[in-house]
């Protein structure tokens, strides 16, 4: 069954580092996202992605972010500048068409120190 | 704007049924999803409601109301792996951002 699969699963980092959290969306979909969870909350929304360009994005979504799909695979989340609240599971996600489920990977733990 | 509640935590006992509610506030409404989530694991699908009524999908079933902006999902003959949170999604009209509530956490007991 296909699937989307995110990396690293783990990611340790410095305040003030930037990283960049990776996913292969299933590959015939059309919208991919990016979600958030911090430790014993809800699922919040990042920003989603349609025809290579960002369609939506929420307040959380702020300067410090990105995304790029610099293939045809690849879906990417760049934190410019890590704060400690950035600290959380970072999810992607992709659909096929509107009005479809979403499939979520595994995650992206992010912990900063 | 989204607003989404549903309860915090519920307890069930292992062969019974139980009723998550969710109630939704949303402005504009395409559909409403539940979506299952084990501890530190991803959300996986569970159902998708645009219309009222019930769907059924072997031991789940969810129902939607639009009018009353409420929804239910059913557990029949619960197993202890059902024990997870249980999370509640509306899709807005003109969107495809899922808002979520917080999650129904479920204990399945003995």
């Amino acid at each position: 069954e296909p699937e989307v699969t995110q990396t690293p699963s783990h990611q340790v980092t410095q305040m003030g580092q930037e990283v960049i959290l990776r996913c292969v969306p299933i590959s015939n979909h059309l919208y991919f996202y990016w979600y958030r969870q911090i430790l014993g909350q809800k699922v919040e929304f990042l920003v989603s992605f349609y025809n290579n360009e960002i369609s939506e994005k929420s307040e959380i979504f702020d300067d410090q972010f990105s995304v790029e799909r610099p293939d045809g695979s690849n879906f990417t989340l760049k934190i410019r500048s890590t704060k400690l609240e950035d600290s959380a599971m970072y999810f992607c996600a992709s659909v096929l068409g509107a009005g479809t489920e979403a499939f979520f990977g595994q995650g992206t733990r992010l912990t900063v120190v | 704007g989204q607003n989404i509640d549903q309860p915090t935590e519920m307890t069930a006992t292992e062969g019974a049924i139980v009723q998550i509610n969710c109630t939704y506030q949303t402005s504009g409404f395409n559909g409403l999803f539940w979506y299952q989530q084990h501890a530190g694991e991803a959300p996986t699908f569970l159902s998708y409601n645009v219309l009222d009524g019930l769907e059924e999908k072997g031991r789940f079933s969810s129902f939607l109301s639009r009018s009353k902006g409420y929804s239910y999902l059913l557990l029949k003959e619960l197993q202890m792996k059902d024990s997870a949170s249980y999370l509640c999604a509306a899709l807005p009209a003109g969107s495809y951002q899922l808002t979520f509530g917080k999650g129904t956490k479920l204990s399945v007991i003995p």
